[in-house]
């Protein structure tokens, strides 16, 4: 059973490109979360997909957008980048109707430098 | 803002335990205590969570006050493959709700 993957793993911009990310679950799970983790920092999260939809967000920019498919994949879009954008990018996977303690699952994260 | 305080860093040595305190003195009734810790390059890993019973599992115990205002996350014998970040966040269990990181602590085993 494939856990939460996620691709490319690492990845160069510069300043103004945009760039895509990709997120697939762990099987069985329908909800998927992006986290933004500076160095030394704790992951910070960005928004969290449901049923093909933005269902939270935290406090990131319009530039910050998503997607989720049918198959519970999900895309993280990132504009206009900024220096500041460098970071671990991390996608996690949970069930939203898991009754229990809804233990989230992370992948390894895509590590993304913008020059 | 993350609702909990736990020190920058801590040092264990090898075979012994492993004590973590967190501080959640905001916490409300329904939310649990949950850790979680990141092994340096991945991403980070869910370890225990409860909510004022103490709890223990292959990887921890989780030990939380009867105020609910603190709890201790115990590595009962600490490996040099337990070197890593460890979080410590309190949040709503059902649905997917967000999980809000704070600094965490660094734990390091020393052989």
């Amino acid at each position: 059973d494939a856990g939460v993957t996620q691709s490319p793993t690492h990845l160069i911009k510069t300043r103004g490109q945009q760039v895509t990310l990709r997120c697939s679950p762990k099987s069985g799970h329908d909800t998927v979360s992006w986290y933004q983790q500076a160095l030394g920092q704790g992951p910070q999260f960005i928004f969290q997909y449901y049923e093909e939809e933005e269902r939270q967000r935290g406090n990131f920019p319009d530039r910050f957008s998503g997607h989720q498919f049918p198959n519970y994949s999900s895309e993280l879009n990132v504009n206009a980048l900024l220096l500041g954008d460098s970071a671990l990018y991390l996608c996690a996977s949970s069930l939203v109707l898991a009754s229990s303690y809804n233990e989230q699952f992370f992948g390894p994260g895509t590590r993304l430098t913008v020059l | 803002d993350a609702k909990t305080t736990q020190p920058t860093s801590m040092d264990c040595a090898e075979g012994r335990a492993a004590n973590l305190p967190c501080n959640h003195s905001t916490i409300s009734g329904n939310e649990y205590v949950y850790w979680y810790r990141q092994i340096h390059s991945q991403g980070p890993q869910y370890i225990i969570h409860g909510l004022k019973n103490n709890e223990t599992n292959e990887m921890a115990s989780l030990i939380i006050t009867e105020d609910r205002k603190s709890s201790t996350l115990i590595l009962p014998h600490a490996t040099l493959r337990d070197t890593a970040v460890y979080y410590c966040i309190v949040k709503e269990p059902w649905g997917a709700q967000k999980l809000v990181f704070g600094q965490g602590t660094r734990l390091t085993i020393n052989p």
